[in-house]
């Protein structure tokens, strides 16, 4: 079991570039996360997926897309980047099983733009 | 909205002290409170939750937590520190109060250990 898996873990882009993380889960989680977490910020809700196929806004979605085509995949999509991306970006799920609703975690990509 | 406050960004013990790492929240609905704790360059890892039933929770590494209702308080404990304790601690919270609920997360309290 791999549990929660990211790629890349590292990426340098300069601004206006594009690129896609990829989140990865083998545990067949319904609900899917992409964070971004920042100095003294905590983690903040970019997207979230309650199932395949679906897909909503988090608390900071402004710059990103997400799509979730497979349930054990979700992606997170910058399409032209911006220094203020600068982050480590954290993948997460959670099954609907689960009582009080843990969320397993990646770990991490950390993205840095020029 | 649920909110989240962790009491000191940082905070220094020495090995063999007590930890205490303070997390306030605020909640219309009966919680679902989180521990994690992130080691560097890692992911999150779960340390404890509270659900409902028993307020004292006891988690991993000897970590334990206690909700109490009337303070809006989950405060994380540990009775003696050890050096592998350093890491970065979030308190977080259910936003709909329920297992259905996104979790909304402190902004985190360092924790350093002193030899």
């Amino acid at each position: 079991n791999a549990g929660v898996t990211q790629t890349p873990k590292f990426r340098v882009l300069k601004t206006g570039q594009s690129m896609t993380l990829l989140c990865a889960q083998d545990m067949n989680h319904e609900y899917m996360y992409w964070y971004r977490q920042d100095p003294g910020m905590g983690l903040r809700l970019i997207h979230y997926s309650v199932g395949e196929g679906t897909t909503a806004k988090g608390e900071v979605p402004d710059g990103y897309n997400v799509s979730r085509l497979k349930k054990q995949n979700f992606l997170l999509g910058l399409e032209s980047a911006a220094p203020s991306q600068t982050s480590v970006y954290f993948c997460a799920s959670r099954g609907t099983g689960t009582r009080g609703g843990e969320q397993f975690f990646g770990p991490g990509t950390r993205l840095t733009v020029l | 909205a649920q909110s989240v406050t962790q009491l000191g960004s940082h905070v220094s013990v020495s090995e063999g002290a007590l930890v205490l790492l303070r997390c306030n929240y605020s909640s219309s609905v009966p919680p679902y409170l989180f521990w994690y704790v992130q080691y560097p360059n890692q992911g999150l890892q779960l340390l404890l939750k509270y659900t409902t039933g028993a307020t004292l929770v006891k988690g991993i590494n000897g970590f334990e937590a206690e909700f109490k209702k009337s303070e809006t308080s989950f405060h994380l404990t540990k009775p003696s520190a050890h050096m592998s304790d350093a890491a970065e601690y979030f308190c977080a919270v259910s936003d709909r109060g329920g297992s259905q609920g996104n979790l909304i997360f402190g902004k985190g309290t360092k924790l350093s250990v002193k030899p």
